[in-house]
């Protein structure tokens, strides 16, 4: 069974850093592109972040360029999210996600980990 | 960056009734490229449809997608009590860039 478990969302003023991971299980971690999505409040879905299998290849929305790195440790089956600079805007809740080999769809989600960037 | 934009933004039905929900794109999307996806109170997304038109393991055929160019449907063929909830589309474009609309939510009339 495909599990994804993110951790690490806590509360955090505005100007700090946060770091998230998300532990994968029941597939073959580095066979695949991994991604984090984000949704705020009452809000609707964003992609965020995706890494190539290898971690070789990286893109960003432009709303996080800059600010945030993605990263991921094939070894530990675990993918990350390196926060920096955090903005208010930048409160929601963060998946992440396994990309459907090819499609560009998301097959599976964790069940979200919560930042709240609040002085 | 393509816009997708749902509609309607609330759809009001029965169940057993039929749903027919709409995404229109801003540019021409490649079918392989579009997905809808499920999402209940509480819960992460749900894929539903990947490609346009292809189900994902375990969804009921009463889901269907269909649609290409700049406009796709989502049709639930008779809603379930547990179908209602709200329905995103998805679109993957060129230049490394993800796509969500704005969602429809499917509630009880």
């Amino acid at each position: 069974e495909v599990q994804l478990v993110e951790s690490g969302g806590v509360v955090v003023q505005p100007g700090g850093s946060l770091r998230l991971s998300c532990a994968a299980s029941g597939f073959t971690f580095d066979d695949y592109t991994m991604h984090w999505v984000r949704q705020a409040p009452g809000k609707g879905l964003e992609w965020v972040s995706l890494i190539s299998w290898d971690g070789g290849s990286t893109y960003y929305a432009d709303s996080v360029k800059g600010r945030f790195t993605i990263s991921r440790d094939n070894s530990k089956n675990s993918l990350y999210l390196q926060m920096n600079s955090l903005r208010t805007e930048d409160t929601a809740l963060y998946y992440c996600a396994k990309e459907n080999y090819g499609d560009g769809s998301f097959d599976y989600w964790g069940q979200g980990t919560l930042v709240t960037v609040s002085s | 960056e393509i816009v997708l934009t749902q509609s309607p933004g609330t759809l009001s039905l029965s169940p057993g009734e039929r749903a027919t929900l709409s995404c229109r794109a801003s540019q021409s999307v490649s079918s392989s490229y579009l997905a809808w996806y499920q999402q209940k109170p509480g819960q992460a997304p749900r894929l539903l449809i990947y490609g346009a038109s292809s189900r994902a393991t375990g969804i009921p055929d009463r889901f269907s997608g269909s649609g290409s160019g700049t406009d796709f449907t989502l049709t639930i063929s008779r809603l379930e009590p547990e179908d209602f909830a709200v329905y995103y589309c998805q679109q993957y474009g060129s230049s490394f860039s993800w796509t969500f609309g704005q969602g429809t939510k499917v509630e009880i009339k």
